[in-house]
């Protein structure tokens, strides 16, 4: 069975600091990957996705990126964090064509 | 204008009390309607995948239907384990990546 991990679960950070948040899926390959972020009150909202390693696209511009150095981990960065980034971060696959996605347990970031 | 918006934000339960949740979508050619559920701190997890009107589909207590323009998530005799925030979503149009778009959910309290 497949399986996604997602670290650290939670992470306090100061304004200006680096960001690093890993995704990682067992049990499949070549799957589609998911980068959202869920703030409070605003729902989900997808930052980047990725269909194969080395290919990115993003939803939404700002201060993060994300990256895919092996087939079934996806990265998402940033060089300098914002207050705004605070949120919880939730990674994703999918495989089949009823695009169905299914979520890590998440990464709640606190930017102070 | 958002693609899908979920009625009501919030509902409250008594143990026992059945009761809908509401989706509605404004995307034309629909390629699937997904529910899911949302412990607090957690991922979403996957519930069903509608595809057609008059589709339904059931698990334990709950029941999703769809019609046209909308999609209803049925709660029978709900307990108070049934207590999540319920969200539902669809592929946004031209999207061929299998990409969804997400309501702001329905947080349900389900009371003993």
């Amino acid at each position: 069975s497949q399986t996604i991990h997602q670290w650290p679960a939670t992470l306090v950070q100061p304004v200006g600091s680096p960001l690093s948040l890993e995704c990682t899926v067992e049990g499949t390959s070549n799957p589609n990957l998911y980068w959202y972020r869920q703030a409070a009150g605003r729902g989900l909202q997808l930052l980047f996705y990725s269909v194969g390693i080395g290919q990115i696209s993003s939803e939404v511009p700002q201060n993060l990126s994300a990256s895919r150095p092996q087939d079934r981990q996806f990265i998402l960065s940033s060089k300098k964090l914002l207050l705004s980034d605070s949120g919880f971060y939730l990674c994703a696959w999918s495989k089949d064509s009823s695009g169905t996605q299914y979520f890590g347990p998440g990464t709640r970031l606190l930017v102070l | 204008e958002d693609q899908v918006t979920q009625s009501p934000e919030a509902l409250r339960l008594q143990e026992g009390e059945s009761s809908s949740l509401n989706c509605s979508y404004t995307v034309s050619g629909l390629r699937g309607l997904f529910w899911y559920r949302q412990d607090p701190g957690k991922g979403p997890e996957f519930l069903f995948t509608l595809y057609s009107a008059g589709e339904e589909k059931e698990k334990e207590r709950l029941k999703a239907t769809l019609t046209k323009k909308e999609s209803f998530l049925h709660i029978t005799a709900p307990k108070p384990e049934d207590s999540a925030t319920y969200l539902c979503a669809v592929p946004p149009p031209n999207s061929g990546y299998s990409t969804l778009t997400f309501g702001k959910g329905t947080m349900l309290l389900v009371s003993p």
